[in-house]
Order: C-alpha cells, then sequence, then structure tokens
C-alpha cells in the first residue's frame, strides 16, 4: 500500500534556528513529490515539485530535496513569518492524485 | 498566475438543506479539478476527482449521491452537500491542474468552511 509519513508532527524552532523536515514515501511508482505551506483556515499553498532522486529546488529560506525514500524540506534561518503547517503529498505513476503526509505543524518563535 | 477561487468562504446552514461550493481556475484551463475534506489539525482527504465533461470518480468510502460533482466547463467546478448533517460539517478545499502544464502539481483553493447546525 502506498504510504507517505511526515516527521516530526510538530516542531518549534527560535528564529534563526535551521532544521529539517521529513517526508518517507513508500510507493509503487514515483511520479512527483510535492511540497506545501498551509497556514490556519486556508488552502495550500505550493512550494516545490522534485521529480527524481537527488533533484534540489530552492526559495528564499526553504531547500527540498529528493531521495529514493525521503524527501527533505530544510529551513535556514526561519523567521516567525514561516509558522504553519508544512505538507508533502506524492503523486504514483499513472494518476494526477495526491497522497498526502500528516503534515508538520511549524512554530517559529521571535 | 495558477490562481484557485472558492465560494463562499464559510457557509452556515440547517440540517437537512443542500449546500453548493464553487472552485474556479481564475487565469487558467483545468482539466482536472480534485475535491478534499479537511478536520482540524488533520490532512487533507481526497473525496474525488473531476474531469470536465465526465463524471466524478469517487473515493472509496465517499458518498456519491451525498457529495455531488459538477465539472461543466474547463474553469468551475462544484460541489453540492445533498441534506447536509451536522457531521458533513467541515473544510472544503478544492484543487486544480492546470491543462496546459507540463508538470503535475496542483493548486488549491482557499477552502470553504462549512457549519451545520
Amino acid at each position: 500500500e502506498d504510504q507517505v509519513t511526515q516527521s516530526p508532527e510538530a516542531l518549534r524552532l527560535q528564529e534563526g534556528e535551521s532544521s529539517s523536515l521529513n517526508c518517507s514515501y513508500t510507493v509503487s511508482g514515483l511520479r512527483g513529490l510535492f511540497w506545501y505551506r498551509q497556514d490556519p483556515g486556508k488552502g495550500p499553498e505550493f512550494l516545490f515539485t522534485l521529480y527524481s532522486a537527488g533533484e534540489e529546488k530552492e526559495k528564499e529560506r526553504l531547500k527540498a530535496t529528493l531521495t529514493k525514500k525521503e524527501s527533505f524540506l530544510h529551513i535556514t534561518a526561519p523567521k516567525p513569518e514561516d509558522s504553519a503547517t508544512y505538507l508533502c503529498a506524492v503523486q504514483t505513476s499513472g494518476t494526477y492524485k495526491y497522497i498526502f503526509g500528516t503534515g508538520t505543524r511549524l512554530k517559529v518563535l521571535a | 498566475g495558477a490562481v484557485v477561487s472558492q465560494h463562499p468562504s464559510w457557509v452556515i446552514c440547517k440540517s437537512g438543506t443542500s449546500v453548493k461550493i464553487e472552485c474556479r481556475s481564475l487565469d487558467f484551463q483545468a482539466t482536472t479539478m480534485f475535491w478534499y475534506r479537511q478536520f482540524p489539525k488533520q490532512s487533507l482527504m481526497l473525496m474525488a476527482t473531476s474531469n470536465e465533461g465526465s463524471k466524478a470518480t469517487y473515493e472509496q468510502g465517499v458518498e456519491k449521491d451525498k457529495f455531488l460533482i459538477n465539472h461543466a466547463s474547463l474553469t468551475l467546478s462544484t460541489l453540492t452537500v445533498t441534506s447536509a448533517h451536522p457531521e458533513d460539517s467541515s473544510f472544503y478545499i478544492c484543487s486544480a491542474r492546470p491543462r496546459t502544464s507540463t508538470y503535475n502539481e496542483q493548486f488549491f483553493g482557499p477552502g470553504t468552511r462549512l457549519t451545520v447546525l
């Protein structure tokens, strides 16, 4: 069965304290892995798409990487405005449907 | 670019009434739209996949007669919750995959908060 697991479930960081969020996946065939940010009461905001192992994408303080079994979202020197839930989603071969992970709730303290 | 809107943003209704939620892709055409529901502090659960001009495909456990989906054009999909009950109260979110996209990402609407009294 295809599965996506995110860890940690929740993370509290001091402003400027870099860290990484993990998304582990077990799927029959990977079409793509997607990272989103979701603020409370809002829809997910697209961040990155990764397609193959070794691929990396960067945007401001965020960097996403992909291996054959997992993806990391690295947050460098986070700011309070980075506080949100970060969602990982996987698309398997033959479908455009997403399988979402449970998310990581990030809180960055000033 | 890639903006998706939903209307209404929130709705309160009485038990037994029907509620329609609209999902529009504002600056692109969407061959495929998706409907999700999300409970507090939980992730998104896919309800159905909607392709323009054809019947929606529902996920296992989702009642198609309860949640009616219509994808009448390349920019509009609607979800109607029929005979709503308090257990249908949730956050409903749609997403759309651009028709001309060389990539596979979905773009999400802002969500609709449904409260059934």
